[in-house]
Order: structure tokens, then sequence, then C-alpha cells
């Protein structure tokens, strides 16, 4: 059965202290590996897609990098605004394209 | 194009009555689907929609839970006699399968219910 674990599940940085999120997954047959932000109240918002090991994409602070086991999110010099539920989820090739999520870490940024 | 729209966005019932949440895909968007989400948690796949087809439905989807989309566009998630375990925010989301794999979800604002 295709599986997602995020760690941690909370993170507090002061604003400018640079860290990581980790994604290990278990899948039959990666299909794509996802990232997306959710704030409070809120749908989640598509951030990244990795498809295979040794892929990276950037978005401004935000960089995501993929193994064959584990997914990272590194947050550089991270902003208030940056504060959110970080989810990862995967595509596995069982399915109609449906997405599995882990449970997410929650970013607390501070000034 | 306003993205994929839900509504209502909050609603508050009492146990046993039934509940009906819409959700307006992205138009040019084939494919549809529905997640639940609890407090901490993340989403939970219910099911899925190609078009007007519902062609892959949970274990989590008791049949309590119905689903229907009908012409292909809009969709309707009804759940009868709700329970307090029903509690949740209920996610939809579309997709354009474009071929080439990757098939990004677009989420709307949710459904939040509440059974009391």
């Amino acid at each position: 059965e295709d599986q997602v674990t995020q760690s941690p599940e909370a993170l507090r940085l002061q604003e400018g202290e640079s860290s990581s999120l980790n994604c290990s997954y278990t899948v039959s047959g990666l299909r794509g590996l996802f990232w997306y932000r959710q704030d409070p109240g809120k749908g989640p918002e598509f951030l990244f897609t990795l498809y295979s090991a040794g892929e990276e994409k950037e978005k401004e602070r935000l960089k995501a990098t993929l193994t064959k086991k584990e997914s990272f999110l590194h947050i550089t010099a991270p902003k208030p605004e940056d504060s959110a539920t970080y989810l990862c989820a995967v595509r596995g090739s069982g399915g109609y394209n449906k997405l599995i999520f882990g449970a997410g870490t929650r970013l607390a940024v501070h000034p | 194009d306003t993205g994929v729209s839900q509504d209502p966005r909050h609603k508050i019932t009492k146990r046993g009555q039934n509940v009906t949440f819409r959700c307006d895909p992205i138009s040019e968007h084939n494919r549809l689907y529905w997640y639940r989400q609890t407090l901490g948690q993340g989403p939970e796949f219910l099911t899925y929609f190609q078009n007007e087809a519902q062609l892959e439905k949970s274990r989590l989807l008791s049949d309590r839970f119905s689903a229907e989309r009908p012409k292909g566009s809009f969709s309707t998630l009804e759940i009868q006699r709700t329970e307090q375990g029903d509690s949740a925010m209920y996610l939809c989301a579309s997709s354009l399968d474009r071929g080439d794999g990757a098939n990004v979800l677009t989420f709307g604002a949710g459904s939040r219910l509440t059974v009391l």
C-alpha cells in the first residue's frame, strides 16, 4: 500500500533561519511526488512536482529535492509569510491518478 | 478563470440529517476528485471522476456517501444520515489530463462540515 510519512509534525523557525522538511514515501511505481502548501481554512495550493531521483525544483525561498525513498523541502531564509502547513503527496502506478497525502508539517516562522 | 469553487463553505447540521456539497471545477478540466481532511491530517482520497464517469471509490466512502457528476460538469457529494465522525473538511479538486503525466490537482477552498 502506498504510504507517505512527513517529519517533523511541527517546526518553529526564526525569520532567516533555514531548515528542511522531510517526506518519506513507499509507493509502487512512482509517477510523481507533489508538494502543496495549505493555509488555515483554505485548500492546498500546488508548489512542485518531482518525477525522478536527483530532480530538483526551486521557487523563491523553496527548493524541493527527490531521492528514491524521500523528498526534502528546503526553506532558505524563511519569512513569516512562509508560515503554513506543507503537504507531500505521491501518485503511484495503481489507481486513477489519485494522490496519497502525508499528514503535513506545520511551519511557523517568527519575526 | 475563478478556480475550483465549493459551496457551501461551512455547514452545521444535526446528527441524522442529510447534507449535500457542490463543486464547480475549472471549466476545461476533465478530472474531478473529492477528498476529506480532518484536523491535523492530510487529505484522504474519497472518489474520482473522469468526465461524468465515477471510476474509483475509496473504502472510506460508505453507503451513506454518494457522489455524482452529471454531464461531466459540476459535482455533488451527498452524505445521508450524518454522524459526528463525518465532521471534516471536504475538498474538491480538478485536473486536466494532457497525456503527459503531469496532471496537477487544483483544489478548492473546501466545505467544512460540523455534525452536532
